[in-house]
């Protein structure tokens, strides 16, 4: 099957922890995207890559990383500097200037 | 600053009834829209797209409508189901490769 896939479906973070959300697409999209959604908002772009080996920071980068080695493959990385981190994740790709596909979201929590 | 923005943040329609979600965006330069419907839990789903060169587009039970006299873009989703029930979100892209969401309208579907 084509499509997005992320992992884990929950995840949960230690205070002065940093932890990596994975994001796998099969569907030879160049464009990557992260996002963040809190409880009844919208969704806040966080990094977004439109090629390998580059990425441009979104609207609240602060906090996070990301890296971008294989057009197949976007992690997100929420640092220990990111002191609200609870959130939905929402990882999506396009290929160039078209319609943005979703995966399934990850949830954080913080213990 | 720019916004896209939603009229409602929750509608009630009963099953079988048409329904029509509302959405106003403030950028003439955007080119581009696309409505989601998210699931709770789950990643947004893309419905329908509509470039700024057109005034209507029809998919299968749902018709988006674009007003750029009046910067006005709505979701007409015909003969209502239980599973139409999610949030919905319209995307605005100024044309750089990013989106910029609306808070989104709940609709739930009344049996």
């Amino acid at each position: 099957d084509g499509g997005i896939t992320q992992s884990p479906k929950y995840l949960f973070r230690k205070e002065g922890q940093n932890v990596t959300l994975s994001c796998e697409q099969n569907l030879n999209h160049d464009a990557m995207y992260w996002y963040r959604q809190d409880p009844g908002q919208g969704l806040r772009l966080i990094y977004y890559s439109q090629i390998v080996n580059d990425f441009q920071k979104g609207d609240i980068a602060e906090g996070y990383s990301v890296s971008r080695e294989k057009k197949e493959s976007f992690p997100l990385t929420v640092t220990s500097a990111q002191k609200n981190p609870t959130a939905f994740y929402l990882c999506a790709s396009s290929m160039s200037q078209e319609t943005q596909y979703f995966g399934p979201g990850t949830r954080l929590l913080v213990l | 600053g720019e916004s896209v923005g939603l009229h409602l943040p929750t509608l009630s329609v009963q099953e079988g009834d048409n329904s029509i979600i509302n959405c106003a965006y403030s950028n003439s330069a955007s080119d581009y829209f696309i409505w989601y419907k998210q699931e709770s839990g789950k990643g947004p789903q893309f419905i329908i797209d509509i470039r700024s060169n057109m005034d209507k587009r029809q998919g299968q039970r749902v018709t988006v409508l674009l007003n750029k006299t009046v910067k006005h873009l709505s979701l007409q989703i015909a003969a209502t189901q239980p599973g139409d029930s999610a949030v919905y979100f319209c995307a605005e892209d100024f044309g750089n490769e990013k989106l910029t969401f609306g808070t989104g309208t709940r609709l739930t579907i009344i049996p």
